[in-house]
């Protein structure tokens, strides 16, 4: 949607494996944010970037790291994956005047 | 601690109800008030927002009511339909601190025909 896209959809990864994710988007946004949503928790922010190789943490941030070296392309990667972060991961780009769009999501269970 | 508290939990209402989802927050420095709407398997859309300077927003049969002083915001829903069942969030940032969103829990609308 909106030129957002996240990879892969689905993922299962054994606990202590290294996993990362991609989101990529094609409309040249500043800034794009990684989320993890889990029931009764909402979406909780787990790092963002607002420029090439400019990130932050979020408010989730233990356990995972990102990178940014294109504009379009923002990665997450769990550096040994944990049962914890069994998720539904989202990212996300900031739009003019505002608001984000979503991409689909990448549901990640850890065995 | 939560930045943005949202209830209730779930809902469930019949069609043609008017479904209300509330919010309340804290910093009073958040200047933007989104409501998201999520449908199974897919991430959330933007659905309408507001600003501090106004107390209503309506887009179709979607409102936003807000309290500046009470710090809370409400989603009114019109003439509710069956496809209108969904997930709803709530969410608040604050422009100068790279519009990181704060998101309620998350309200599950159920529309009964």
């Amino acid at each position: 949607d909106a030129g957002i896209t996240q990879s892969p959809r689905h993922k299962v990864t054994e606990t202590g494996t290294p996993v990362t994710l991609r989101c990529h988007q094609t409309e040249n946004h500043r800034y794009m944010y990684w989320y993890r949503q889990d029931p009764g928790h909402g979406l909780r922010l787990i790092h963002y970037s607002y420029g090439v190789k400019d990130t932050d943490k979020g408010e989730v941030s233990d356990g995972y790291s990102v990178s940014r070296s294109k504009t379009e392309d923002f990665l997450l990667t769990l550096e040994s994956a944990t049962s914890s972060q069994t998720s539904v991961y989202f990212c996300a780009i900031r739009r003019q005047g505002g608001g984000y769009t979503f991409g689909s999501g990448t549901r990640l269970t850890v065995v | 601690q939560q930045q943005v508290k949202q209830s209730p939990q779930s809902l469930i209402v019949q069609k043609g109800g008017i479904p209300i989802i509330n919010c309340a927050y804290e910093n009073t420095a958040f200047d933007y008030f989104p409501w998201y709407q999520q449908f199974p398997g897919k991430g959330p859309a933007l659905l309408i927002a507001i600003r501090p300077d106004v107390s209503e927003k309506k887009e179709g049969r979607f409102t936003i009511s807000f309290n500046k002083s009470a710090k809370q915001f409400s989603l009114h829903i019109m003439d509710s339909q069956p496809g209108d069942s969904a997930t709803y969030f709530c969410a608040a940032s604050e422009s100068n601190t790279g519009n990181q969103f704060y998101f309620g829990t998350g309200t599950s609308l159920t529309v009964i025909p």
